[in-house]
């Protein structure tokens, strides 16, 4: 079958700096991504890596290695507000929906 | 202004009586996907459409219809609900090759 692994919690403090990791195994890959969702609303998107290697955008960055099937997303300065929902989404087929990892929770404290 | 919009917002409604989901976007997306998510089990695709009469089961298809006759449409129907459909629906829309998923707000299903 296919499945995506990331830790289901996450504490930090504000200022400081989380990793998210996320592996994946599916029958097939054309990237993965990032989302995010606040309690009650909808998710957002945050990244995509289709090629190996860190992309950057802003505080936020995501990292891929194909080799490993691993990817992970780092979120840097964190703040209260960064305080939700994120998820890994692997798109295995070409014109398919996304296979979404089960979410990891990211709670930010003072 | 780019949006996904999905009606209603909350339901509640009994077992076995059908009901549809609309779901709509003004982004001309070729890509178009239903998705449920349950505590604990993430999101997890229902059905999508790679394009106006194309349609392909999810993972989790099982008693759930859609149909795609227009570009901006995709509506969800549950013909017969049971309480193990009570969940929290998204329906996005999508393109390019990076396969952004733009969600709509989300419907609240409850099957009694």
């Amino acid at each position: 079958g296919q499945s995506l692994e990331q830790p289901s919690e996450v504490t930090a403090v504000e200022g400081a700096i989380v990793q998210i990791n996320c592996t994946y195994q599916t029958s097939g890959f054309y990237g993965l991504s990032w989302y995010q969702q606040h309690d009650g609303g909808a998710p957002t998107f945050l990244s995509y890596n289709g090629l190996d290697g860190l992309e950057e955008t802003g505080r936020f960055s995501s990292f891929l290695s194909r080799s490993d099937s691993y990817g992970y997303l780092l979120l840097q300065e964190l703040q209260m507000k960064d305080s939700a929902s994120y998820f890994c989404a692997v798109k295995s087929q070409a014109g398919t929906a996304l296979i979404f990892g089960k979410g990891t929770t990211l709670s930010v404290s003072s | 202004e780019a949006q996904v919009t999905q009606n209603p917002r909350y339901l509640i409604t009994v077992t076995g009586k059908k009901l549809t989901v609309t779901c709509s976007q003004n982004m001309n997306h070729e890509y178009m996907s239903w998705y449920r998510q349950d505590p604990g089990l993430g999101l997890r695709q229902i059905y999508y459409s790679m394009n106006v009469e194309v349609t392909d089961k999810g993972d989790v298809p099982e008693g759930y219809k859609v149909s795609r006759k227009e570009k901006r449409n995709f509506p969800l129907i549950l013909e017969s609900p049971s309480p193990n459909q009570t969940s929290l629906y998204f329906c996005a829309s999508s393109t390019g090759v990076k396969n952004i998923q733009y969600f709509g707000a989300g419907t609240r299903l409850s099957v009694l």
